[in-house]
């Protein structure tokens, strides 16, 4: 049973391109996270998604920024236009379930780099 | 002042010494999770916690609801511990609130 894969593991983009980032969940698993670490800093909630809904997506910026979990395929994570604040680390988690016991299995992240 | 913080920020141990990080957190929560974050950039998922405590192997995660207040504890500590451990709590819903992490170096 293959864990969380993401694509791709680093991605280079200049001031103003269009980044897209995805995230395919473990085998049987329906809820998909996305969460951005800047440099230096800790982790923080992006998006939360199931299958062609998003659930909750307080954590994203309000501008430039969203996800999707289409019904085949992966979940993808899109930031248009990007700056380089835009530069993180973006981990993708997923989980069985929804309930607060459920552990979430996060990905190897994707590295974005905007020169 | 964040929802969740750890302690110590840095961590450094020499080989076969037993060490404990701290998280506490202001909110009420349904869950705590522990994960490790190697140098790579990956993320394990260590422990997930609503009470009590867990083992498995040379970590032990202990909670006190109460108080709001988690310890991580390695004995027997390797280099290959070194890592940087994060706490992360779940408020109820779907979103995890992490704490700022904790970089531990075990040396041989």
């Amino acid at each position: 049973n293959a864990g969380v894969m993401q694509n791709p593991r680093h991605l280079v983009r200049r001031r103003g391109q269009e980044a897209r980032l995805r995230c395919s969940p473990m085998k049987g698993h329906s809820h998909v996270y996305w969460y951005r670490q800047l440099p230096e800093e800790g982790l923080k909630f992006m998006v939360y998604l199931q299958k062609e809904n998003i659930i909750d997506e307080s954590g994203m910026p309000k501008e430039r920024f969203s996800a999707e979990f289409p019904k085949e395929g992966p979940s993808i994570l899109r930031i248009q236009q990007v700056v380089r604040g835009d530069s993180a680390a973006y981990f993708c988690a997923s989980s069985r379930l929804e309930t607060p016991w459920e552990t979430q299995y996060f990905g190897p992240g994707t590295r974005l780099l905007v020169l | 002042k964040n929802e969740v913080e750890q302690s110590p920020q840095n961590l450094t141990a020499q080989e076969g010494e037993f060490i404990t990080i701290n998280c506490s957190y202001s909110v009420g929560i349904s869950a705590l999770h522990w994960l490790q974050q190697h140098p790579g950039g990956g993320i394990v998922s260590l422990f997930m916690l609503s009470s009590g405590k867990k083992k498995h192997g040379r970590l032990i995660a202990t909670i006190n609801i109460q108080e709001k207040h988690s310890s991580l504890h390695i004995t027997a500590s390797h280099p290959r511990d070194s890592a940087v451990y994060i706490c992360a709590v779940r408020p109820g819903g779907d979103k995890l609130i992490f704490g700022t992490g904790t970089r531990l170096q075990v040396f041989p």
